[in-house]
């Protein structure tokens, strides 16, 4: 594998649920995030892991946990979710500083999640 | 905090001409930008980017950038569209820390 891959790649699943979306990169990375692509919307940025620490969560409803269990894995936990939580979810790896950098993201293909 | 405008969420050119999509941003920084292409079914991937030096930028697939300060712009241009290009196209912007914004997205269509 190469590259940031996601599974599944497809997710039906209904408001009682409890399901979890990983995503795995194989560039040695040190940072990875996950995204929310709507139709009609933004890119919307979830959570920021940065050498597995939890530096951003953009007031991201709890029913959406995060998991980094090291660098290269990150994990997306969903509970009891809402119809509009259907959406493309898109994970990212990026090799950044302590500064930050102008490094690029890295996209995984997403999961098409559907909440019925 | 940073914005990212695109104008025009679609735009259709025939095959063979030139292919131009609109990006602005708002910034007292220049910015690190950047611009990302999605095709279906896929996630985003790299054109290209700006950061420092030249500020016109070529990127993959025959496109390429211009970063103009004064009027706070990176335009996409491609000289001639092929029908591979129709996809969505994505400008975003970076300052310091790791956090992008990207705009909300143009639709590009390719007419034979």
């Amino acid at each position: 594998e190469t590259g940031v891959t996601q599974t599944p790649r497809h997710l039906v699943m209904g408001m009682t649920n409890k399901k979890s979306l990983k995503c795995e990169q194989h560039l040695g990375h040190n940072a990875m995030y996950w995204y929310k692509q709507s139709a009609k919307k933004p890119l919307e940025l979830m959570f920021v892991y940065n050498f597995k620490e939890q530096t951003e969560n953009n007031s991201v409803p709890s029913r959406f946990s995060p998991e980094c269990p090291n660098s290269s894995h990150l994990f997306l936990h969903l509970h009891t979710l809402q119809p509009e939580d259907s959406a493309l979810y898109l994970c990212a790896s990026s090799q950044e500083l302590s500064w930050g950098s102008y490094n690029e993201q890295f996209f995984g293909p997403g999961t098409r999640l559907t909440v019925l | 905090a940073q914005s990212v405008t695109q104008l025009g969420s679609h735009v259709s050119v025939s095959e063979g001409a030139l292919v131009l999509l609109r990006c602005n941003y708002s910034s007292s920084v220049p910015p690190y930008l950047f611009w990302y292409v999605q095709y279906p079914n896929q996630g985003l991937q790299l054109l290209l980017k700006y950061t420092t030096g030249a500020t016109l930028v070529k990127g993959i697939n025959g496109f390429e950038a211009e970063f103009k300060k004064s009027e706070t712009s990176f335009h996409l241009t491609k000289p001639s569209a092929h029908m591979s290009d129709a996809a969505e196209y994505f400008c975003a912007v970076k300052q310091a820390g790791n956090q992008f914004y990207f705009g909300t997205g143009t639709s590009l269509t390719v007419i034979p």
